[in-house]
């Protein structure tokens, strides 16, 4: 079945360097790829999504490509603010098997001032 | 915007016990699921319903079942709580079935089994 694998946390980074938060999957379907993002005491919401292979998705500068041929949609910003702080969830899913998501473990980051 | 409330926010619950937790969606949206949520795993799927009256098994059903009663609400429902269930819930809902759909999200419910 369908399955997800992400960089193993919890991270620590210092305000203004760079992050990538690795995100690896297995599928036979075309799914649609997201990152959604979690702040403590909420649940999580969506940070971005990429329906298509090959194309990018990026929001409030996290971005990642969707990258069929490696099976991989790794989440890079260039430069981290302490407010990044929260847990990165990567998951797969789509319009098959009842819209189901399938995430990885989380990544916690924690960003130092 | 999306809203996707839950009740109770947290809960403490003798094992053997029955636990209801509540979710409640004001979107108008066809899908609801319900998740937990554990330390390296992730938000593992429990139940989840397209329509009124009808509920799935996800991937990790055992110990739990669900209500749909209304478009509306839906409930996972502990018969007999244990130990290995205190966890973080959460619910979610989302339109119907289309490829740039996706879910939203509850606050949570925090429930801790003594």
């Amino acid at each position: 079945g369908d399955s997800v694998t992400q960089t193993e946390g919890p991270v620590t980074l210092s305000e203004g360097t760079s992050l990538t938060v690795n995100c690896s999957y297995e599928t036979k379907q075309y799914p649609t790829l997201f990152w959604y993002v979690q702040y403590p005491g909420e649940g999580p919401q969506l940070l971005f999504k990429v329906p298509k292979a090959n194309e990018k998705g990026s929001n409030r500068g996290f971005e990642a490509t969707y990258n069929k041929e490696a099976t991989s949609f790794h989440l890079q910003k260039a430069s981290v603010q302490e407010s990044d702080s929260a847990v990165y969830y990567c998951a797969l899913g789509g319009n098959y098997n009842q819209g189901k998501l399938i995430f990885g473990q989380g990544t916690k980051l924690s960003i130092k001032p | 915007e999306a809203a996707v409330t839950q009740s109770p926010r947290s809960k403490v619950a003798v094992t053997g016990g029955k636990v209801t937790l509540s979710c409640h969606q004001t979107n108008n949206h066809d899908y609801m699921y319900w998740y937990r949520q554990d330390t390296g795993h992730g938000l593992r799927l429990i139940h989840y319903s397209y329509v009124a009256d009808s509920t799935e098994k996800g991937d990790i059903p055992d110990g739990y079942k669900a209500s749909r009663p209304s478009q509306e609400n839906f409930s996972l429902i502990l018969e007999l709580a244990s130990l290995s269930q205190t966890a973080v819930y959460f619910c979610a809902s989302r339109p119907g079935l289309g490829v740039y759909a996706e879910q939203f999200f509850g606050p949570g419910t925090r429930l801790t089994v003594l």
